[in-house]
């Protein structure tokens, strides 16, 4: 298995622009999430998924999409960045919906100028 | 969810059992505590979770207060790479929402 992968790795965008970060698993996991971690800080929920078709918001769902077509993929949609956005992303996934052990993918480092 | 407080940082001597602690006094009944680190820039690792009784698994202990108001981490031999951030969460069952706070940064030294 590869368990979950994020693409790009790193990534910069100019204030406006749009773009799609990458999230899949191939571990047959129900629960997918997104976060953000800003320097120095603990990580902060985007958007989570319990299934396909299913998607909610996190703590922090402003100027992002989500859905979830398959169970494999979960992309994450920045509409119209911001510097605000400038983080680095982790996509994540669990067997269970309730997530007891969540999977953690490498990350994707934004920055917007 | 309970919120959770956790000292900023711990230093843990190599080969010595490294105790982090965690306070959630305000945790309800069906939430859980569950632990996770991070290593470097890494994604974040599960550790273990627990609801009222002590848990061990090939990594760590958890051990929770009779009263649930805090607990502790057990990392029974600690090695250089388990020098990480290590985040204490609350999560209701039901719930599938993770708060991550900021963490406590532990340093095992040679």
């Amino acid at each position: 298995n590869a368990g979950v992968t994020q693409t790009p790795k790193f990534q910069v965008l100019k204030t406006g622009q749009s773009m799609t970060l990458q999230c899949a698993q191939d571990m047959n996991h129900e629960y997918m999430s997104w976060y953000r971690q800003d320097p120095g800080m603990g990580l902060r929920l985007i958007h989570y998924s319990v299934g396909a078709g299913i998607t909610d918001q996190g703590e922090v769902p402003n100027g992002y999409n989500v859905s979830r077509s398959t169970t494999e993929d979960f992309p994450l949609r920045l509409l119209s960045a911001a510097p605000s956005q400038t983080s680095v992303y982790f996509c994540a996934s669990s067997y269970q919906r309730e997530a007891y052990e969540q999977y953690f993918g490498p990350g994707t480092r934004l920055t917007v100028t | 969810d309970a919120k959770t407080t956790q000292p900023t940082s711990m230093d843990c001597a190599e080969g010595r059992a490294a105790n982090l602690p965690c306070n959630h006094s305000t945790i309800s009944g069906n939430e859980y505590v569950y632990w996770y680190r991070q290593i470097h820039s890494q994604g974040p690792q599960y550790i273990i979770h627990g609801l009222k009784n002590n848990e061990t698994n090939e990594m760590a202990s958890l051990i929770i207060t009779e009263d649930r108001k805090s607990s502790t981490l057990i990392l029974p031999h600690a090695t250089l790479r388990d020098t990480a951030v290590y985040y204490c969460i609350a999560r209701t069952s039901g719930t599938y929402k993770y708060i991550f706070g900021t963490g406590t940064r532990l340093k095992v030294l040679a």
